[in-house]
């Protein structure tokens, strides 16, 4: 099991710029997540989606979109970045059977992404 | 927002000492979680200790809960270099919303010095 891979791995754009963070899984799990990482600040959930086709807004939305069209794949987009969105960018899973019982979040290596 | 705040910022133990590490929240909790997280990666679950749990138990780890105080401690006995790493604190207010909902602190970065 590969678990949670992001790609890529590292990301340079221009003020303005558009790109697209991919996230996969390999576990089968409804829920996934993406969030920020700054210094200083924790994580922050950016979005996150219980399951396919569906998606919701975390705490941090604004200027990011994503999709969720296939149960293994939560993609998130920038459509115009900006220097405040350098950043490190998480993807998480967790499978959710009973909202009483809470499943740890399972994290991928992370895309280190500075806009310039 | 954050809910949960980690104490120290930082701590540097001898590889062997035993290791202590402290979450704060702010508002009634369901659930915490603690996680570790190494340097270039992603975070890796440890152990999650309930609201109606007071002492819990994984290998070198010991998580106490104090609801009163809204707080814990994360124990790390015994401690190894391969423990360097960053811990985090992870609260989850509302039984409704799940994940979704989890909040986490800023981390203690350890480093066990060889």
């Amino acid at each position: 099991n590969a678990g949670v891979t992001q790609t890529p791995k590292f990301r340079v754009l221009k003020t303005g710029q558009s790109m697209t963070l991919l996230c996969a899984q390999d576990m089968n799990h409804e829920y996934m997540y993406w969030y920020r990482q700054d210094p200083g600040m924790g994580l922050r959930l950016i979005h996150y989606s219980v399951g396919e086709g569906t998606t919701a807004k975390g705490e941090v939305p604004d200027g990011y979109n994503v999709s969720r069209l296939k149960k293994q794949n939560f993609l998130l987009g920038l459509e115009s970045a900006a220097p405040s969105q350098t950043s490190v960018y998480f993807c998480a899973s967790s499978y959710v059977e009973d909202r009483a019982e809470y499943s740890p979040l399972h994290f991928g290596n992370g895309t280190r992404l500075t806009v310039t | 927002s954050q809910q949960g705040e980690e104490d120290p910022q930082a701590l540097s133990i001898q590889e062997g000492e035993n290791a202590t590490m402290n979450c704060s929240y702010k508002t009634s909790i369901n659930n915490l979680q603690w996680y570790r997280q190494n340097s270039g990666r992603g975070l890796v679950h440890l152990i999650l200790i309930r609201s109606n749990e007071r002492e819990k138990h994984s290998g070198r780890l010991r998580v106490t809960l104090d609801t009163s105080k809204k707080s814990s401690s994360l124990l790390i006995t015994a401690s190894r270099a391969a423990d360097t790493a960053s811990y985090f604190c992870a609260t989850a207010a509302d039984l409704l919303f799940g994940n979704e909902k989890l909040t986490f602190g800023t981390g203690t970065r350890l480093t066990i010095i060889p």
